[in-house]
């Protein structure tokens, strides 16, 4: 079964700074990542996806992460954070084993980005 | 292009009752998947609809349970209510195919046991 672990749940840091929300995933097969974000009261939105191709996805608002096969990791990183950033990261693998499987999200990690 | 619909927005329920919770679509896509997001938790799998029929279920008992319209619109029905299933309900859509399109998030059915 697929898993997501985010290990930090909270990130803070200062405006312009670069950040970074860590990712790692387990799967059987190949990982399909995924990145949303959630604003308070909100549903989660898209920011960015890895299928296969290249290791470093380009998203919204700037985001981009880092596929590591060695390390089953996907961070999302930033490199100038801005205080509109601030909000709740949620990081989700689907295995493509066969068919279609439900994409499963980590626990989320709260970015706090100070002015 | 309408986005994801979910409602009610918000609702209070007591001890032993039902709920039913809807959902339409984003415009063009066929499958339907609900998630339970407790407070402070990551949203938690219950089932996905695919030409009306559950697909997928996660680990949710059988109190839990759904259905899809022909027009791809969907229901969650959650029976006997117990305070833990206070949570936010979210509904995503997306295509069947391909499997490696994301979902589409509506903005939640927050839901209140007392």
């Amino acid at each position: 079964a697929q898993s997501v672990a985010q290990p930090e749940d909270q990130v803070n840091v200062a405006e312009g700074n670069p950040l970074t929300v860590k990712c790692t995933y387990s799967v059987s097969g190949n990982p399909y990542l995924f990145w949303y974000v959630q604003y308070p009261n909100r549903g989660l939105q898209f920011l960015l996806k890895y299928i296969t191709g290249d290791n470093l996805v380009k998203g919204s608002y700037g985001f981009e992460a880092e596929f590591n096969k060695s390390q089953t990791s996907f961070h999302l990183k930033k490199p100038s954070a801005l205080v509109s950033d601030s909000a709740l990261y949620f990081c989700a693998v689907r295995d493509y084993v066969s068919g279609n499987t439900p994409l499963v999200f980590g626990k989320g990690t709260r970015l706090s980005v100070i002015a | 292009d309408a986005g994801v619909t979910q409602s009610p927005t918000h609702l209070i329920k007591t001890r032993g009752q039902q709920v039913t919770l809807r959902c339409s679509p984003k415009s063009g896509h066929d499958t339907v998947s609900w998630y339970q997001q407790a407070l402070g938790q990551g949203p938690q799998f219950i089932f996905q609809y695919y030409e009306e029929e559950e697909r997928q279920r996660g680990n949710f008992p059988d109190r839990f349970s759904g259905h899809q319209f022909p027009n791809y619109s969907s229901e969650l029905n959650v029976n006997a209510l117990l305070l833990g299933d206070s949570a936010l309900y979210l509904c995503a859509s997306s295509l069947r195919a391909p499997n490696t399109g994301e979902l589409f998030f509506g903005e939640g059915s927050r839901l209140t046991v007392l």
